[in-house]
C-alpha cells in the first residue's frame, strides 16, 4: 500500500513564526502536492513538485514556499506564520505525470496560528 | 483555474436507502474525474475514478455517473451504511505548466442515520 506519512497531525505556532511542514512517501512517486483544507472550501492547491528541485505554485502560494531536495520529500514551509494560515494542511502524492492519475493522502497537518 | 462545485454541501439518508451525491464542473476539457472519501480525521481517499469516454463506472456499491452535456458527475452509494458516513468530494484533473493537478470541489457531508 502507499504510504503518505505527515510528519505531525497538530502544530500550534506563534505568528511570524517560520514552520515546516514534512511530507514522505514511500512508493517512489513522482509528483507530490501540497494542499489545504478548510470548511466551506473544499481543497485548494497551494504548490505541487513533479521531480526533485522542481516546483510549481498552485492556486493559493502566498506566504508559502516549498522544498524537495529528495524525491520522497517535500516540505511545506510558511516564512512567517500569519493567523489566517491556521488550517488543515494535506500532502498527497501520484505515481506519473500522466493524466489518468489518482493521488494518495497523508493523514494531514492541522496547524493553529496564534 | 476552472471551478469544480457541488450542489448541496449535506446529505442526511437513511442506512439502507440510497444515496446520491452530485458535482458540476465547468471546464469542457476535463476529461478525468476522481471521488473521493473523507473520514473524521483521516486524509481523503479514493473511491472512484471515470474517464471522459465513459458514462457510467461502477464499483463495490457505488456507481459514478458522468453526462458531459451539461458537465455533471453523480456519485450513487447503493444500501448506505453508517460506515459511509464522510465528507465527498469530487475532483478534475487540471492542467497546469508542467503537469497535471487534481482540482477538487467544495465537499458534500453524508450524514447516514438509524
Amino acid at each position: 500500500d502507499v504510504k503518505v506519512t505527515q510528519s505531525s497531525r497538530y502544530l500550534v505556532k506563534r505568528t511570524g513564526e517560520k514552520v515546516f511542514l514534512e511530507c514522505v512517501q514511500d512508493m517512489d512517486h513522482e509528483n507530490m502536492f501540497w494542499y489545504r483544507q478548510d470548511p466551506g472550501l473544499g481543497l485548494r492547491l497551494i504548490y505541487f513538485s513533479y521531480d526533485v528541485k522542481m516546483k510549481e505554485k498552485g492556486d493559493i502560494p502566498e506566504g508559502y514556499s516549498v522544498s524537495r531536495e529528495k524525491k520522497e520529500r517535500f516540505s511545506l514551509i510558511l516564512e512567517s506564520a500569519s493567523t489566517n494560515q491556521t488550517s488543515m494542511y494535506l500532502c498527497a502524492s501520484s505515481l506519473s505525470q500522466g493524466r489518468d492519475t489518482e493521488a494518495f493522502f497523508g493523514q494531514g497537518t492541522r496547524l493553529t496560528v496564534v | 483555474g476552472e471551478s469544480v462545485g457541488l450542489h448541496l454541501p449535506t446529505l442526511s439518508v437513511q442506512e439502507g436507502d440510497n444515496s446520491i451525491i452530485n458535482c458540476a464542473y465547468s471546464n469542457s476539457a476535463s476529461d478525468y474525474f476522481i471521488w473521493y472519501k473523507q473520514e473524521s480525521g483521516k486524509g481523503p481517499q479514493f473511491i472512484i475514478d471515470i474517464r471522459s469516454n465513459m458514462d457510467k463506472r461502477q464499483g463495490q456499491r457505488v456507481t459514478v455517473l458522468l453526462n458531459k452535456t451539461v458537465k455533471h458527475l453523480s456519485l450513487q452509494i447503493a444500501a448506505t451504511q453508517p460506515g459511509d458516513s464522510a465528507v465527498y468530494f469530487c475532483a478534475e484533473i487540471s492542467n497546469r505548466n508542467s503537469g497535471y493537478a487534481l482540482n477538487f470541489g467544495k465537499g458534500t457531508s453524508l450524514l447516514v442515520t438509524p
